[in-house]
């Protein structure tokens, strides 16, 4: 089955404890990219990954790490989380940049 | 001007009945436009993905672009309560990002 996965599902942590969300696809896919969604504001991209050891910002880059050693997982680090990184965070893949995107079921983090 | 723009209601509307979601977008060059459907706790599953104009239809559901007005719709035609869900619109928008609306939150009531 194609998919996307994400884990840890949930998480609750304090400010300041480095955390990785990972994320991984079955597709083949070359594009992967992370969102994070908070009401109001819809989703936004972080950072992206048009191929392997290719990582760029997304529109809220800030106090977040990628990095993409193989094609299949693209993680996501918070080096120093803080409270307004409160947020759902999802990992989204595709063939290449522009096309439909599969997404994973979420990562809701919660920093204390 | 924000790319893609859509109301976020809600909207809750009787089973049964036709839904109209709407979004706008500033760009006239956007050619690819989808709408995705999220339920409670899942992420967003691609619906319905259409280029340039028209209409496209997929069982009890049609996606509407018009290119004149900047206007893509979705229509949900006799809506059941497995409709009810988050609905939401993007293009393929600047340096050929997907841009995301916030998000329409739907209820279809028995």
């Amino acid at each position: 089955e194609a998919q996307v996965t994400q884990n840890p599902r949930y998480l609750i942590t304090v400010t300041g404890k480095k955390l990785t969300v990972t994320c991984s696809q079955n597709m083949n896919h070359e594009y992967m990219s992370w969102y994070r969604q908070d009401p109001g504001l819809g989703l936004r991209q972080i950072y992206y990954s048009m191929n392997v050891e290719v990582t760029d910002k997304g529109d809220v880059p800030e106090g977040y790490k990628v990095s993409r050693k193989e094609k299949r997982n693209f993680p996501l680090i918070l080096e120093s989380p803080s409270p307004n990184q409160t947020s759902l965070y999802f990992c989204a893949s595709s063939f290449i940049k522009g096309q439909p995107q599969h997404f994973g079921d979420g990562t809701r983090l919660s920093i204390l | 001007q924000k790319e893609v723009e859509q109301d976020p209601g809600p909207l809750s509307v009787p089973e049964g009945a036709i839904v109209s979601l709407n979004c706008t977008y500033s760009n006239s060059a956007f050619q690819y436009f989808m709408w995705y459907r999220q339920y409670s706790r899942k992420g967003p599953e691609l619906l319905m993905y259409t280029y340039s104009s028209g209409n496209k239809e997929d069982g009890r559901f049609t996606a509407q672009v018009d290119k004149s007005s900047k206007y893509i719709s979705l229509f949900i035609r006799d809506s059941q309560p497995s409709d009810s869900a988050t609905y939401l619109c993007a293009t393929q928008g600047g340096s050929e990002k997907l841009v995301f609306g916030k998000g329409m939150k739907l209820t279809v009531n028995p």
